[in-house]
């Protein structure tokens, strides 16, 4: 059963507009979570991360939120970039050095 | 330059036939882990491993066989193929565990006919 769930499967943006992904689990222990970004032919590469105890954390144009009452995160690009095209993963894991992985969204950022 | 490598890329086999999938990193880290990407499926753990000598069981070992007798490598085995593992596997590293960015290598697709 999967216990993080990205429910689409793709997103399309227009550059400069705010790209927005999300991400449900459904672990009750999940207390880390992070975003990592795919190109095609690559490895993941990683985004951002945020602990429990935080319910935001920004890197640049990157900002993640978290809202542990609705098991629920996002990760809002904003402005978003043709560069960001790509196959974006969350990622949670539970005070233990396993990790679980979301199906993943499709960005497109149309230019 | 730091980086996690795999080898081979690419691997076409048939079922039953024995391989084994290198994974080596270059940062000394600690933690290293294998996932395999499958379509509508994202990413799944299949080991991971804290330090030399321990090894753990993700959310997919069946069928799979890991070691880490030295802290750089950690090689992925496949005693018996089958289809079902035809996957695009990755190998990832981190410094000091799952809360610590992970480096991913660059795929490993493998084909069980």
């Amino acid at each position: 059963d999967q216990q993080v769930k990205q429910n689409s499967p793709s997103l399309s943006v227009q550059e400069g507009r705010i790209s927005i992904l999300n991400c449900d689990y459904t672990n009750s222990m999940f207390d880390y979570f992070l975003w990592y970004k795919k190109y095609p032919a690559e490895g993941p590469t990683f985004l951002i991360s945020i602990s429990s105890i935080k319910d935001k954390n920004e890197d640049g144009r990157f900002t993640v939120f978290l809202n542990k009452s609705a098991k629920h995160l996002s990760l809002h690009i904003v402005p978003s970039q043709p560069g960001d095209s790509a196959v974006y993963f969350c990622a949670a894991s539970a005070q233990s050095n396993q990790f679980y992985f979301g199906t993943g969204t499709s960005l497109t950022v149309i230019p | 330059e730091a980086q996690v490598t795999q080898n081979p890329r690419y691997l076409i086999t048939v079922t039953g036939k024995k391989l084994t999938v290198t994974c080596s990193q270059n940062m000394n880290h600690e933690y290293m882990s294998w996932y395999r990407q499958d379509p509508g499926l994202g990413l799944r753990q299949i080991y991971y491993s804290m330090n030399v000598e321990v090894t753990d069981k993700g959310d997919v070992p069946e069928g799979y066989k890991v070691s880490r007798k030295e802290k750089r490598n950690f090689p992925l085995i496949l005693e018996s193929p089958s289809p079902n593992q035809t996957s695009l596997y990755f190998c990832a590293s981190s410094l000091l565990g799952a809360r610590d960015t992970q480096y991913f290598g660059p795929g490993t697709r493998l084909t069980v006919l």
